[in-house]
């Protein structure tokens, strides 16, 4: 089984600059999240999608950052303008999304450098 | 609101000695809690959860945790350490189906072994 896809792995950036991630989840999950791990942090979800509906996007800074999952499969995640403290690892996870309380699948990261 | 307090950023252990993580939470509602590893540039790796079913959780890589509901804790053990459990160790709490499946982490135990 194909697990989470995420790309590019490593990006670097100037401030004010644009970037864009791009995940694809384990075939078959409905549920899907994105989360920030600063260095020295652990990961806090951004925001989740249930199919191509957001169910919770609270923490995401919208003035800056965007997402989208169009057809309920794969995800986008936009920053612009970027910030120097935007640099982070970006973390897309995926689920069945079923009743049943069942782990979430992480991706390896898309590490961003804001310069 | 749910929450989760590792204590120690940093543990050091010598191989084939015991591994021990602490691990706290907070949540207004039975907690679902899981254990994630993450070795250096990969994803979060589920090493074991605990969903309202046995206290005792034995996971993957001869670690185990056990649930204390009235110490809200749920801490992470290996008897003996092998140089290959060095990596980052995040604890995560869950309110289930009804919150979204969404977790909450901790800020990570990073371990150390020593030869």
């Amino acid at each position: 089984e194909a697990g989470v896809a995420q790309s590019p792995r490593y990006k670097i950036i100037e401030k004010r600059q644009s970037v864009a991630f791009w995940c694809n989840p384990i075939s078959g999950h409905a549920t899907l999240y994105w989360y920030q791990q600063i260095l020295g942090q652990g990961p806090k979800l951004l925001i989740q999608f249930q199919n191509n509906g957001v169910v919770d996007d609270s923490q995401l800074p919208k003035d800056r950052f965007s997402a989208e999952r169009l057809k309920g499969v794969d995800s986008t995640l936009k920053i612009q303008p970027a910030k120097l403290e935007d640099s982070a690892v970006y973390l897309c996870a995926s689920s069945l999304g079923t009743m049943e309380t069942g782990e979430l699948f992480f991706g390896e990261g898309s590490r961003l450098t804001v310069l | 609101a749910q929450s989760v307090t590792q204590l120690g950023s940093h543990v050091s252990v010598s191989e084939g000695a015991l591994v021990l993580l602490r691990c706290n939470y907070s949540s207004s509602v039975p907690p679902y809690l899981f254990w994630y590893v993450q070795y250096p540039n990969q994803g979060l790796q589920l090493l074991l959860k605990y969903t309202s079913a046995a206290t005792l959780v034995k996971g993957i890589n001869g670690f185990e945790a056990e649930f204390k509901k009235s110490e809200t804790s749920f801490h992470l053990t290996k008897p003996s350490a092998h140089m290959s459990d060095a990596a980052e160790y995040f604890c995560a709490v869950s309110e289930g189906w009804a919150a979204g499946n969404k977790l909450t982490f901790g800020g990570g135990t990073r371990v150390l072994v020593k030869p």
